[in-house]
């Protein structure tokens, strides 16, 4: 079975820290890669995205990279704030080709950013 | 800006009981999705709509059907609701395949 993996499953910091979680993956056919957060009682919601023609994408206080020959990426989120605290999740697909409309997820990592 | 919309919210149902789980959108995605979310385990998909008149099972799709009713809607039934099937379920679009998918609220539904 695909899968990812995501690690750690929770995670405290305090304001101003830079959460890091991280996620492996196996199928090397995995050509995409989104990040989503969740707040209680809502949906997931796309936080940012990366394909591995690059090695890094910033998005405000959001940063994935990406280490395709470790088949690894993770996110970083630069000066948390309490209002980042929410549930992350990350996933993967192929982009064409068989299961490429089926996302991966990993378990999620459930972040607390303390004042 | 509605979005995805789900409906019901919230819903108890009874083992043995059936139950029809509504998904709407309104961004004009041609793909649609059903996922099941329970703790500790992600999001695991349950049947997907590539486009209008087709659907696929994803990885968990005993005791759910689903049906592409039009491009805006994509329902999942439960014929005979089981305990194992209580969670939170989600209806997510997306343009295409690997796109960014965009989820509804859920609909929390407990089976007693």
């Amino acid at each position: 079975q695909q899968q990812v993996k995501q690690s750690p499953q929770s995670l405290i910091v305090q304001k101003g820290g830079i959460p890091i979680i991280n996620c492996a993956y196996e199928n090397t056919a995995f050509d995409y890669f989104p990040w989503y957060q969740q707040f209680p009682g809502k949906g997931p919601a796309l936080l940012i995205a990366i394909r591995p023609d690059v090695s890094e994408k910033k998005e405000g206080r959001f940063t994935i990279s990406f280490n395709k020959s470790a088949k690894q990426f993770s996110l970083h989120i630069m000066d948390s704030q309490p209002g980042d605290s929410a549930t992350y999740f990350c996933a993967a697909s192929p982009d064409s080709g068989a299961g490429s409309y089926q996302l991966t997820f990993g378990k999620g990592t459930k972040l607390s950013v303390i004042p | 800006n509605a979005g995805v919309t789900q409906t019901p919210k919230f819903q108890v149902l009874k083992t043995g009981q059936s139950m029809t789980l509504q998904c709407a959108q309104d961004m004009n995605h041609n793909s649609m999705y059903w996922y099941r979310q329970d703790p500790g385990m992600g999001l695991r998909l349950i049947y997907y709509s590539a486009s209008e008149g087709t659907t696929d099972k994803g990885e968990v799709p005993n005791g759910y059907n689903v049906s592409r009713l039009n491009k805006r809607e994509f329902s999942l039934r439960l014929e005979s609701a089981a305990p194992s099937q209580t969670s939170v379920y989600f209806c997510a679009t997306s343009p295409g395949r690997g796109q960014p998918q965009h989820f509804g609220d859920g609909t929390r539904l407990s089976i007693l």
